[in-house]
C-alpha cells in the first residue's frame, strides 16, 4: 500500500467546473510535489512545496492552483481546464536533507483526470 | 534544461533471463540519479538514488551503476521474474533547480513465464 494517498482516483469534469485534487502523507516529509503525466510521456514536474512554501512553479498555467495548508496535505485546485489537461496527476513527497536531490520521492497512485 | 533518455523503450524477456537498461543524462551540473519501478495501476516505487561516480547499488536481484563523467547509468535485473514486469524510470537532478527531477520516458519490461 502506498504511503501517499491521492483522492479522487478518477475525475471527469467539464471545462467550466471547479474541482480539487488532494494528496496526503504522514511520513513527516517536508517536500511535496505535483507531477503531470500524459500517455507514453515521462512525468513532468509542475510544483514543489518545501516547508509548506512554494519553491518551484514550472510555468504552470494559472488554471492550476496549488495549496499546501499544512505539512501533511497538498491540494491542486482546478478551474477552467482545457481538454489537453487530461492526464494522470501524481503527487509525491520526500525528506528535505541538504539540497534534497538525493532523497527518494514517494509517490501516490495518481488521479486520472478527464476534461470533457 | 536536462534531457534524460532511456533505452530500450520496451523489452520482452523470458523468466530467468538477465537483462539491463540504459539511462543517459547530461553529465554537466550533475547532482543525483534516481531509479523508479512503476507497475501498472500502482504508484512509482523508488529503487535507488545515486550520486557518486562509480557508485554501484543493489537491491535483491536488481542492481545499478553510475558513470557521472560520461552521463549514463545501467540498471541490471538478474534472473528476471514475471513480477519484475513494470516500467523502469530514471530521473536526473542537476545542480540547479532545487529538488527538480527530470524523468526519462522509461523502459517497459515484460517478463513471460
Amino acid at each position: 500500500d502506498t504511503e501517499v494517498t491521492q483522492t479522487p482516483k478518477h475525475l471527469v469534469m467539464g471545462m467550466t467546473n471547479k474541482k480539487s485534487l488532494k494528496c496526503e502523507q504522514h511520513m513527516g516529509h517536508r517536500a511535496m510535489y505535483w507531477y503531470k503525466q500524459k500517455a507514453k510521456k515521462p512525468p513532468e514536474l509542475m510544483f514543489v512545496y518545501s516547508y509548506e512554501k512554494l519553491s518551484i512553479n514550472e510555468s504552470v498555467p494559472s488554471r492550476f492552483s496549488p495549496e499546501c495548508p499544512n505539512s501533511s496535505l497538498l491540494n491542486l485546485h482546478l478551474h477552467a481546464l482545457q481538454p489537453e489537461d487530461s492526464a494522470l496527476y501524481l503527487c509525491a513527497s520526500s525528506q528535505v536533507s541538504g539540497t534534497g536531490g538525493n532523497q527518494p520521492q514517494h509517490f501516490g497512485d495518481g488521479t486520472r483526470l478527464s476534461i470533457l | 534544461i536536462l534531457n534524460v533518455e532511456q533505452s530500450p523503450q520496451s523489452l520482452h524477456v523470458q523468466e530467468g533471463d538477465s537483462t539491463n537498461f540504459t539511462c543517459s543524462f547530461p553529465s554537466s551540473n550533475f547532482y543525483a540519479l534516481h531509479w523508479y519501478r512503476w507497475e501498472t495501476a500502482k504508484s512509482p516505487e523508488a529503487l535507488f538514488v545515486m550520486t557518486l561516480n562509480g557508485d554501484e547499488k543493489k537491491k535483491g536481484r536488481i542492481s545499478a551503476t553510475l558513470n557521472t563523467k560520461e552521463g549514463y547509468s545501467y540498471l541490471y535485473i538478474k534472473g528476471s521474474q514475471p513480477e519484475d514486469s513494470a516500467t523502469y524510470l530514471c530521473a536526473s537532478r542537476g545542480n540547479t533547480g532545487f529538488q527538480k527531477l527530470v524523468f526519462g520516458t522509461g523502459t517497459r519490461l515484460l517478463v513471460s513465464p
